[in-house]
């Protein structure tokens, strides 16, 4: 079983702050997504990353798939407390497609 | 929102008793997903669904069944629940297993055995 290893595991900063968040696995994956979780609910879909080398921008968030398509991240810039939240990363194995999660980064932006 | 609801949202049941979780979508997604989520380990995939009567098995499937009717409903059973069986359930739903699948969550079932 491909595992995907997040870290850090909990990261707690202050609003204004930057902040990256890391996605790590010795198995390479077709694509790689990013969800973020708030409590009580679902993940919900931020961004999927295609290609090696990929970046993709969303507002404030900055996703990258390594090169050899085996790790990820996810850079905040200038951290807002509405980014409170877990953030799990999802690789497709390039088998199946089906879609193995990271253990979860749980953010917490203080004002 | 992509209309998934799962019901109950709440269980607490005793160690040894069957349970039943309900998924229902309103999308017409062909695929469906059910996934535990325990702290330290992620979303885990326990079955999954790729149309009606057609369902195969994820990573943690033992001591759970599935069973899809029709379309719009996944069933998730705990033929025998146990105390290791304690956590927070997830449907999903999507088009098809693909490299940019997008999977919609639902609200989530939380599941206590005693």
């Amino acid at each position: 079983t491909q595992l995907l290893e997040q870290s850090p595991q909990f990261l707690s900063i202050q609003e204004g702050e930057n902040l990256t968040v890391y996605c790590n696995s010795s198995s390479v994956f077709s694509s790689l997504q990013w969800y973020r979780q708030e409590p009580g609910e679902g993940p919900v879909l931020l961004v999927t990353v295609v290609t090696g080398g990929e970046v993709k921008k969303l507002k404030r968030l900055t996703f990258q798939f390594g090169d050899a398509r085996k790790d990820s991240s996810l850079h905040i810039t200038a951290a807002q407390p509405g980014d409170t939240g877990l953030y799990l990363c999802a690789g497709a194995e390039v088998r199946t497609y089906k879609y193995i999660f990271g253990t979860g980064t749980r953010l917490k932006v203080l004002a | 929102d992509a209309g998934i609801t799962q019901s109950p949202r709440h269980k607490v049941t005793e160690t040894g008793t069957p349970v039943t979780l309900r998924c229902h979508q309103t999308e017409n997604h062909r695929y469906m997903y059910w996934y535990r989520q325990d702290p330290g380990h992620g979303l885990r995939l326990i079955h999954y669904s790729y149309g009606v009567k057609d369902t195969d098995k994820g990573e943690v499937s033992d001591g759970y069944s599935v069973s899809r009717s029709k379309t719009e409903d996944f069933l998730l059973t705990l033929e025998s629940a146990t105390s290791s069986q304690t956590s927070v359930y997830f449907c999903a739903i999507g088009q098809g297993l693909a490299s940019q699948e997008t999977q919609y969550f639902g609200p989530g079932t939380r599941l206590l055995v005693l």
